[in-house]
């Protein structure tokens, strides 16, 4: 069945970088786009980006360009999304999910979260 | 840049109720690229519908999604417990965007 397992929660203060981590298993890695959505406290849903696990190619969200990067390890069907710079504003549940294909743009499968918290 | 509104903000209903939850578009959706999540508290969103009306695998068919262009609907032909959630609109043209959300509480 169709897995996806996050790192866990992380505090990290002002201006410091995030890594957050997302293992796949269940299915073929590279057959389908990653994508990563946060959810601030109380708030809605918000895009970052995407990665195509078999290319490496990546499409970020514009109001995070130049602060995310997403990355892959095929040889573990592993998801990485880094966030720099960070402030307050990007406390929030970070979430990998999977794409239903290669890049529709729509969410089948969603691991557990990952709660960031930025705090000085 | 599309911009997505959804109504109510939140919708109070009993058991056994139907509901019925608007996501309006600032222009025409491409392709009509729009689906519909299902959040609980705690929880990760789960996928419903998708192609404004193609219901996501083991959905059931108490949920059905309609509508083009700019305005679609997400109902609910009769509540159970377990549907008592928030529900977020998604158009997926290229730069995947969200709704606010509708909340459905319990009456």
């Amino acid at each position: 069945q169709v897995q996806l397992v996050q790192s866990g929660a992380e505090v990290m203060k002002p201006g410091a970088s995030v890594t957050v981590s997302c293992k796949a298993s269940g299915y073929t890695f590279t057959a389908y786009y990653m994508h990563w959505v946060r959810q601030a406290p109380g708030q809605g849903l918000e895009w970052m980006g995407r990665i195509n696990p078999h290319s490496g190619d990546t499409n970020y969200a514009q109001k995070f360009q130049g602060r995310v990067t997403m990355t892959r390890d095929m040889s573990i069907s592993t998801a990485y999304m880094e966030l720099t710079r960070l402030t307050s504003d990007d406390t929030a549940v970070y979430y990998c999910a999977r794409d239903v294909g290669t890049g529709w743009n729509v969410f089948d499968y969603w691991a557990q979260g990952t709660l960031v918290t930025v705090s000085s | 840049e599309i911009v997505l509104t959804q109504s109510p903000g939140t919708l109070s209903l009993s058991p056994g109720e139907r509901a019925t939850l608007s996501c309006r578009a600032s222009q025409s959706v491409n392709s009509n690229y729009l689906a519909w999540y299902q959040q609980k508290p705690g929880q990760a969103p789960r996928l419903l519908i998708y192609g404004v009306s193609s219901r996501a695998t083991g959905i059931p068919d108490r949920f059905s999604g309609s509508g083009s262009g700019t305005d679609f609907t997400l109902t609910i032909s009769r509540l159970e417990p377990e549907d008592f959630a928030v529900y977020y609109c998604q158009q997926y043209g290229n730069s995947p965007l969200f709704g606010p959300g509708t909340k459905v509480d319990i009456k």
